[in-house]
């Protein structure tokens, strides 16, 4: 059984930049969140994807987007960086109907972005 | 506001001691209550969770945690500490009130000395 992954494993921008970073689900799961990590930090939640379709997001600007794909799979674009977007991003899935409360989330070993 | 808190941004014990690290929360409804492990430069590892039933949970690695509901918390325990469990620990929650709303506590350091 293949385990999340992410691609790229580290990338770096300059400001004002686009990024797309990428995650694979682990098989059989239908639900891909995202999360931004910063230095020191919890993860703080920017959204989920259950069957191509947002249904949940945290505090993040609209300038954070996300696609899931027919085969579950994730991208997470990031239009205009600003120096405060690096961090690690991390991707995680998990089955069941959209996130149900007590589904347990896998994670990938994330994708550390530095915004110069 | 609906959160999970970690009073506690390390937490020092000796190998072989009992360890325990702290998780309070603020859930209106059922609290679905999760742990989870980060070792440096890796993702974050499922420990263990608290649904429903039984309130006191076991988990990987020898690991348990206690749901205390009239407290509010749901601490991490070990009955022996290793010098391999030093990592940094979350405390989740999913605090879904008909739209995703993933909650992370702000991590505790556990550092394990010989």
């Amino acid at each position: 059984e293949t385990g999340v992954t992410q691609s790229p494993t580290h990338l770096i921008k300059t400001r004002g930049q686009q990024v797309t970073l990428r995650c694979s689900s682990q098989s059989g799961h239908n639900t891909v969140s995202w999360y931004q990590q910063a230095l020191g930090q919890g993860p703080q939640f920017i959204f989920q994807y259950y069957r191509e379709e947002e249904n949940g997001r945290g505090n993040f600007p609209p300038r954070f987007s996300g696609l899931q794909f027919p085969n579950y799979s994730s991208e997470l674009n990031v239009n205009a960086l600003e120096l405060d977007d690096s961090a690690l991003y991390l991707c995680a899935s998990s089955p069941g109907s959209g996130g149900g409360r007590g589904d347990t989330q896998y994670f990938g070993p994330g994708t550390r972005l530095t915004v110069l | 506001a609906q959160s999970v808190a970690q009073p506690e941004d390390q937490v020092n014990v000796a190998e072989g001691n009992p360890l325990t690290v702290k998780c309070t929360y603020s859930v209106s409804g059922n609290p679905y209550l999760f742990w989870y492990v980060q070792y440096p430069n890796r993702g974050l590892q499922f420990l263990l969770k608290y649904i429903t039933g039984d309130n006191l949970v076991k988990g990987s690695y020898g690991f348990e945690a206690e749901f205390n509901k009239s407290q509010t918390s749901f601490h991490l325990k070990k009955p022996s500490a290793l010098v391999s469990d030093s990592a940094l620990y979350f405390c989740f929650s999913n605090m879904n009130t008909g739209f995703q709303k993933l909650v992370f506590g702000t991590g505790t350091r556990l550092l394990v000395s010989p």
